[in-house]
């Protein structure tokens, strides 16, 4: 299996501008995550998914972020309209359910917004 | 709800040294924990976890880590650091009921000095 795959690997964008990442989880698992990763706050999650179903988006940061998982091989996550305080990088990241089995990260989007 | 520790943001070794990374974590139910390596401009990578059974958990690339109930702790250790150690090692924990992902530490970047 290829893993989790992210794209684009790399964007950079103008504040205002829409922004949308993308996602492919490893074939089969159940639970999809999206996480930020910034210096200051280090890890954190924004919104997992169930079975394509939103469990908790609690972590979203505002209503600018929305995410989608139309079906179990696919999910994006959109800002719109972006800020500079959103330059992070964004993991997509899968596993089979949750508890006793590990989450697959792919190897992330780095977003800077000037 | 579920929360890790890890003390020190940065640890430094020397190339042959001992590696400890600390991490603590607090849960309410029985936890199961987990060990990621973040190498840079890449997404994280299990080294290792803890589920049941034998406390004593080994890991790739020579790791171990021992769960230690009575001082919630879940620390890693490598007996020899090697200069392809250096990286970011984040600490995390999950339990088998509710609904919950995977909760992260902050990391602790390792440095290994030649």
């Amino acid at each position: 299996d290829a893993g989790v795959i992210q794209s684009p690997r790399h964007e950079v964008t103008e504040m205002g501008q829409e922004v949308t990442l993308r996602c492919k989880p490893i074939s089969g698992h159940n639970s999809l995550f999206w996480y930020r990763q910034t210096m200051m706050r280090g890890l954190e999650l924004l919104i997992y998914f169930n079975n394509n179903v939103p469990i908790d988006d609690s972590g979203m940061p505002e209503d600018r972020f929305s995410a989608k998982m139309p079906n179990a091989s696919f999910s994006t996550l959109k800002i719109q309209p972006s800020e500079p305080r959103d330059s992070a990088v964004y993991f997509c990241a899968s596993s089979l359910g949750q508890g006793t089995t590990e989450a697959f990260f792919g190897q992330g989007t780095r977003l800077t917004v000037v | 709800a579920q929360s890790v520790t890890q003390l020190g943001s940065h640890v430094s070794v020397s190339e042959g040294a001992l590696v400890l990374l600390r991490c603590n974590y607090s849960s309410s139910v029985p936890p199961y924990l987990f060990w990621y390596v973040q190498y840079p401009n890449q997404g994280l990578q299990l080294l290792l976890k803890y589920t049941t059974g034998a406390t004593l958990v080994k890991g790739i690339n020579g790791f171990e880590a021992e769960f230690k109930k009575s001082e919630t702790s879940f620390h890693l250790t490598k007996p020899s650091a090697h200069m392809s150690d250096a990286a970011e090692y984040f600490c995390a924990v999950s339990v088998i009921s509710g609904n919950t992902p995977l909760v992260f530490g902050k990391g602790t970047r390792l440095s290994v000095i030649a």
